[in-house]
Order: structure tokens, then C-alpha cells, then sequence
């Protein structure tokens, strides 16, 4: 079963503006790792939160991380259209790597 | 980084028959490697954790005589789809983790799509 939930399910902005997308999950966790996925393809390792991080960042991308909420959200600054991908947060619950998805954010990103 | 990949890319069969997925570590060892299906427009379910030497954790609800594991060496993970039926059809993706690095972040196969007619 999925961990958590995204929104929204989608988003579609223009080059040069910023995306949000949030993730909630229902139970406690180890880490919390965004996933970008282009379509039909495979998952591209994003960035990984740990649970006693509030918040990274990794070049355009900020991701902050709220325990007490089980909710996290990414930020994507000054889009490109080749950010143009669907989205998806994963938790784990021990560091051994077992992950549950989100139902994803697909973004679409017009020049 | 670490490179995953999946073979075949993508198989259309006939019902009935069985269809046989690799996901191959191709430049670090890994014990542990992870199953994956996705429908359309949706989101990926852990199907199994595929162990090295030993037998593989499905999830529940997925029927461990229908996906077969095997995990035979530390750079090789197969997923038999038995018997596979077009309910089947969808996209497998494995995904592995680097013992020698953070078991945290995982390395993701390009995917194989499955289309049983």
C-alpha cells in the first residue's frame, strides 16, 4: 500500500517559475527521498531528507522535511522545461533501503 | 553513480506463457534489490525484496507463486511473471542499494514493460 500522498496531482507552469509539491505520510520514518521520473522511463535519485533534518537543498531543489506533520515538500527554483517529469516523494521506514511511494505530481514545465 | 540496469526493456507475450525479467547491478554488489510495478499514471508498489542466497519478502497481496524471485549472485536479480495473464501488463522496475555506500539511496532500473495479450 502507498505510504503517503501527494498534491496537487498536477501542476503546470512556466520556464522560470517555481514549483511546490507536498508529500504526507502516515507512519514515523527514517528518511524521506524525492524521485523524478520522465515518462515511461526509470527513477532518478533526487535527494534524500533524514527525519532529524528540517531542510536540504541540492542545487535547484530545496526540500523541507516536517515530523510533526509527516509532511515534506520540494521546491523546484527557476524551471526549465526539461524539468518536465512526474514527481515522487518515497519514506522509509529503517535505513536498509525499503521504500513507499507517493501517488506523485506530474509537472509540466512550458517554455 | 551506481548503474542499474533492466533486460528486457520491454516484452509483449501471449497469455499463458511465462516472461522472465533481469535487473542487473553493473558496477557494485548488491544484496538486496527491489521489485516494483506500475500502472499507468500511477505510482510504484513494492511487489518483493529480492535477497542474495536466500528467499525473496513479498508484500502482501502479491502472490509469490506467480512473481517468482531469484536472487542468485550478488550482481543478478530475476522476476519470472507465471503464467502471466494481460492483468499483468504493466511496468516493472528494480532498484538496488550500494552496500558501500548509503543503503538509503537506491539505484533504479530503466523499467520493463510488460504487455500480456
Amino acid at each position: 500500500s502507498q505510504q503517503g500522498e501527494e498534491d496537487p496531482q498536477a501542476l503546470s507552469i512556466q520556464e522560470g517559475e517555481n514549483a511546490t509539491m507536498n508529500c504526507s505520510y502516515k507512519t514515523s520514518i527514517n528518511n524521506l527521498q524525492w524521485y523524478r521520473q520522465n515518462s515511461g522511463r526509470g527513477l532518478v535519485h533526487l535527494i534524500l531528507i533524514r527525519s532529524n533534518e528540517r531542510e536540504k537543498h541540492s542545487g535547484r531543489l530545496r526540500v523541507t522535511l516536517d515530523t510533526s506533520k509527516k509532511s515534506s515538500s520540494l521546491l523546484i527554483t527557476a524551471s526549465r522545461a526539461a524539468d518536465t517529469a512526474s514527481y515522487f516523494c518515497a519514506t522509509a521506514t529503517d535505513s536498509w533501503g525499503k521504500l513507499q511511494f507517493g501517488a506523485g505530481t506530474q509537472v509540466v514545465v512550458t517554455p | 553513480g551506481a548503474v542499474v540496469s533492466q533486460h528486457p526493456s520491454w516484452v509483449i507475450c501471449k497469455s499463458g506463457t511465462s516472461v522472465k525479467i533481469e535487473c542487473r547491478s553493473l558496477d557494485f554488489q548488491a544484496t538486496t534489490m527491489f521489485w516494483y510495478r506500475q500502472f499507468p499514471k500511477q505510482s510504484l508498489m513494492l511487489m518483493a525484496t529480492s535477497n542474495e542466497g536466500s528467499k525473496a519478502t513479498y508484500e502482501q497481496g502479491v502472490e509469490k507463486d506467480k512473481f517468482l524471485i531469484n536472487h542468485a549472485s550478488l550482481t543478478l536479480s530475476t522476476l519470472t511473471v507465471t503464467s502471466a495473464h494481460p492483468e499483468d501488463s504493466s511496468f516493472y522496475i528494480c532498484s538496488a542499494a550500494d552496500p558501500s555506500g548509503r543503503m538509503e539511496t537506491q539505484y533504479f532500473g530503466p523499467g520493463t514493460r510488460l504487455l500480456v495479450l
